[in-house]
């Protein structure tokens, strides 16, 4: 089946400080993969995404990498802010499956 | 364009009574979809539909109800509540595009609890 590993929280980082939250996935097909962010008290919202191996989605900073090989897509940040702060959520779809395939999430904490 | 709408935004029951979750999109995405997200937890997705007057289970429909009659409006409903339904519910939407990704777009979810 489809599924997708995070790698446990929480994590707590300073501020600049480069942050890693990894992920991995299995699949049937060849799915799209997706990070999602959820400020406190907020909905998701999409933060970048890739659809195919060795796509690179990038925003706000943050930059992730489909790598087919080692069915990874980890998250990645430079330098991180206070306003980083939120639980991240690692997900894929599949091709011609309406549903997307959630992690656990990692909630992220930056202290100033 | 307010996107996806929920309400209400808390709410608290007690066992056994019922309430309807409202959720409504004006993007016209075909696609709607339930999560709940319990602490700690990844979403798992209760029921979702994929146009109006189409309905199909997700990964934890027992306890709920769903339906779609129009493209803007997909209502979920606990007939019976219970404790283990205390959560916070998402309401989501997206447009089938032919190859996917399939991104969704969120609402801002509603925190119930039973007791």
């Amino acid at each position: 089946g489809n599924s997708v590993t995070q790698m446990e929280g929480p994590v707590t980082l300073s501020e600049e400080a480069f942050l890693t939250i990894n992920c991995t996935y299995t699949a049937t097909g060849y799915p799209s993969l997706f990070w999602y962010v959820q400020y406190p008290g907020e909905g998701l919202q999409l933060l970048l995404k890739a659809t195919k191996a060795d796509d690179k989605g990038s925003n706000k900073g943050f930059e992730a990498t489909y790598r087919k090989e080692t069915t990874s897509f980890h998250l990645e940040k430079g330098s991180v802010q206070v306003s980083d702060s939120a639980v991240y959520f690692c997900a894929l779809s599949v091709e011609g499956a309406q549903k997307l395939v959630f992690g656990q999430g990692t909630r992220l904490t930056i202290n100033p | 364009n307010a996107g996806v709408t929920q309400t209400p935004k808390f709410r608290i029951l007690k066992i056994g009574q019922s309430m309807t979750l409202q959720c409504t999109q004006d993007m016209n995405h075909n696609y709607m979809y339930w999560y709940r997200q319990d602490p700690g937890m990844g979403l798992k997705l209760i029921y979702y539909s994929v146009g109006a007057g189409i309905t199909d289970k997700g990964e934890v429909p027992n306890g709920y109800n769903v339906s779609r009659s129009t493209t803007e409006d997909f209502p979920l409903r606990l007939e019976l509540a219970a404790p283990s339904q205390t959560s916070v519910y998402f309401c989501a939407s997206s447009y089938p595009e032919l190859r996917g990704p399939y991104e969704q777009y969120f609402g801002p979810g509603t925190r119930l609890t039973v007791t």
